[in-house]
């Protein structure tokens, strides 16, 4: 079976400082590995995945996430925070297959201070 | 990428009665997901639905309480039966196009409060 590990509930940040959100997957076959980002009210919104073409992945809002296989990791970075990057945000994996349902990981709030 | 549309966006409902939410999609889908997230929690998969079958549901999940319908390719219901408290939560309506990337698109959600 797979599943996510996302470490930290909540992550404080300054505006213009590294973003980090950490996620640690299992998976028994190859994965395929989703960010996603919740806002107040909204539904999910991709910001980025990896199908195991090239490892370090852009998503939009200069978000990026790198698969590392030895580390079952894929952290999501972003260099500097904005406000508007204040949201929910949720690391989700599936098998590769292409009609396989994501399995979530419990979330990571982000937020951005002044 | 897909334009999902869920009714309601929110309801409030007393205990012991029934909804029906509904979720419509752009364009034709094979597969269809029913998401629940539980206020401050992360989202847990109550059931896919293929449209000409039977829902397949969770561990946890059983059709008498979350029956799903999926009359065709764009559209799927998911009913909430004798709600209790224990099922506020957002409900979320998904979609996979195909093509191997595996992504989900969402809906943006029902929430519903049950008293």
């Amino acid at each position: 079976a797979q599943s996510v590990t996302q470490l930290g509930s909540h992550v404080s940040v300054s505006e213009g400082a590294l973003v980090l959100l950490r996620c640690n997957y299992s998976s028994s076959v190859p994965p395929y590995l989703f960010w996603y980002v919740q806002y107040p009210n909204q539904g999910l919104q991709l910001l980025l995945k990896y199908t195991s073409a090239a490892t370090l992945v852009k998503g939009i809002n200069d978000f990026e996430a790198e698969f590392k296989k030895s580390e079952t990791s894929f952290h999501l970075t972003k260099p500097s925070a904005h406000m508007s990057d204040a949201a929910e945000y949720f690391c989700a994996v599936s098998e590769n297959t292409g009609f396989q349902k994501l399995v979530f990981g419990t979330g990571t709030r982000l937020l951005v201070s002044p | 990428s897909a334009v999902i549309s869920q009714k309601p966006s929110r309801d409030i409902c007393q205990r012991g009665t029934s909804l029906t939410i509904q979720c419509q999609v752009d364009s034709q889908v094979t597969m269809m997901f029913w998401y629940r997230q539980q206020p401050g929690q992360s989202l847990t998969l109550i059931a896919t639905a293929n449209q000409g079958s039977e829902a397949t549901y969770e561990s946890g999940f059983v059709i008498d309480k979350f029956p799903i319908s999926r009359p065709n390719l764009t559209f799927s219901t998911l009913t909430v039966s004798n709600m209790s408290p224990e099922d506020s939560s957002i409900y979320l309506c998904s979609v996979n196009l195909g093509g191997g990337s595996g992504e989900l698109f969402f809906g943006e959600g029902s929430r519903l409060t049950v008293l």
